[in-house]
């Protein structure tokens, strides 16, 4: 079955400090990788996906993530935070054998501070 | 461009008692899939609908239920209501059955089960 694991509950930075917030998937295949935010109250907003091709995406917002298949991981990164960006993150990965859900991890929680 | 919405908002039940919630794909979509987010978790895969039919499930008990119309909105119903039952409930559009290329996610209904 697949799973993800996104082992840091919170993280706190400071505005304008880099950020990466770490993601690690177990898939039987490549998998389809993805990150979201949530802001409170708010739905999913999709950052970035990875299907195929280069390892590092980009994504909206100034985020990028890059997929390393050898450590099974999907690290998400901004080089200068911003207090806008305090929300939650969420790692997913799809699909799995039987069709096209997704699995998300637990989140991370990102605080800003001034 | 109307995104995905859902009714309503915030619900408040008490055990025992059945609840359906409702979801309007973003224009242009034919694939509906709900999750549930507990609080402080990610969100988990219930069951995704396609052609007004259940394609996927998740682990979830026969409580939960669901329906497509042909206009591809979709009812989620639960019936027999827990105290666990409360949570955030999402519903994710996207196209032609597969929802992971991109999956729009709607504001959720938030659930209260006393």
């Amino acid at each position: 079955a697949q799973s993800v694991t996104q082992p840091d509950i919170h993280i706190t930075v400071s505005e304008g400090a880099s950020l990466e917030l770490r993601c690690n998937y177990s898939y039987g295949a490549t998998p389809y990788l993805f990150w979201y935010v949530q802001s409170p109250g708010q739905g999913l907003q999709l950052l970035l996906k990875y299907f195929s091709g280069d390892t590092l995406v980009q994504g909206i917002k100034g985020f990028e993530a890059e997929f390393k298949r050898s450590q099974s991981s999907f690290n998400l990164r901004k080089p200068s935070v911003h207090w806008s960006d305090a929300a939650e993150y969420f790692c997913a990965v799809g699909p799995n054998n039987a069709g096209n859900m997704l699995t998300f991890g637990g989140g991370t929680r990102l605080m800003v501070k001034p | 461009d109307a995104g995905v919405t859902q009714s309503p908002t915030h619900l408040i039940k008490t055990r025992g008692q059945q609840v359906t919630l409702r979801c309007s794909p973003k224009s242009g979509h034919d694939t509906v899939s709900w999750y549930q987010q507990a609080l402080g978790q990610g969100p988990q895969f219930i069951f995704q609908y396609y052609e007004e039919e259940e394609r996927q499930r998740g682990n979830f008990p026969d409580r939960f239920s669901g329906h497509q119309f042909p206009n591809y909105s979709s009812e989620l119903n639960v019936n027999a209501l827990l105290l666990g039952d409360s949570a955030l409930y999402l519903c994710a559009s996207s196209l032609g059955g597969r929802a992971v290329g991109e999956q729009f996610f709607g504001p959720g209904t938030r659930l209260t089960v006393l």
